[in-house]
């Protein structure tokens, strides 16, 4: 079935430092790609999607393009900030299916 | 637009007990999904919905769960008897199923733990 794997965590890093979080998948057909984000305490919120291959997401200074040919997606920031730390989750789906999750990886930013 | 509201947001109860979620998704969403976070298994769907009826209820663990959804507006997610291996994150979410890349916007949770 399909599948998805995200670099192990924690990450640990100081304000304004490159931050790269790998992930990689493996599915059938086509899917759609996210990265979420969970703050302590709170729900997941959608940080970024792709829906087909060689498409960016793109938000709050974080980009991931969707690489068919990698079957990666991974996530970028080129200047974390101590609000970025959080949880991040690498996902995917089917369209109109439930998503298919990483095991999340935390981000820990140190001023 | 309130997003998605989830009910209780801790829940303690001890072995053996009932134990009722509730979740309202966002209004004019079709397709509502509950999912599970621990620390061993990550988050896992337990079953989702879509236009009220339920399409894939592979991830509920045993006959002990069940998850109703009435009507478009209001859904549960009933443990009974609970255990404490039950202890554990419920996430409910919504999305409108419009295609591909529809966004799953999640509600807060509910912390359940039993003892």
């Amino acid at each position: 079935g399909d599948s998805v794997t995200q670099m192990e965590g924690p990450v640990t890093l100081s304000e304004e430092a490159f931050l790269t979080i790998n992930c990689t998948y493996t599915a059938t057909g086509y899917p759609s790609l996210f990265w979420y984000v969970q703050y302590p305490g709170e729900g997941l919120q959608l940080l970024l999607k792709a829906t087909k291959a060689d498409d960016k997401g793109s938000n709050k200074g974080f980009e991931a393009t969707y690489r068919k040919e990698t079957t990666s997606f991974h996530l970028e920031k080129g200047s974390v900030q101590v609000s970025d730390s959080a949880v991040y989750f690498c996902a995917l789906n089917q369209a109109g299916t439930a998503l298919i999750f990483g095991k999340g990886t935390t981000l820990s930013v140190s001023s | 637009d309130a997003g998605v509201i989830q009910s209780p947001r801790h829940e303690v109860t001890e072995m053996g007990q009932e134990v009722t979620l509730r979740c309202k998704p966002i209004s004019g969403h079709n397709s509502l999904f509950w999912y599970r976070q621990t620390m061993m298994r990550g988050l896992e769907l337990l079953i989702y919905f879509n236009n009220n009826v339920p399409i894939d209820d592979s991830g509920m663990p045993e006959d002990r769960f069940s998850a109703k959804m009435p009507n478009a507006s209001f859904s549960t997610l009933k443990i009974q008897p609970s255990e404490p291996r039950d202890s554990a994150v419920y996430f409910c979410a919504s999305s409108s199923d419009r295609g591909p890349g529809d966004t799953q916007y999640f509600g807060p949770g509910t912390r359940l733990t039993v003892l």
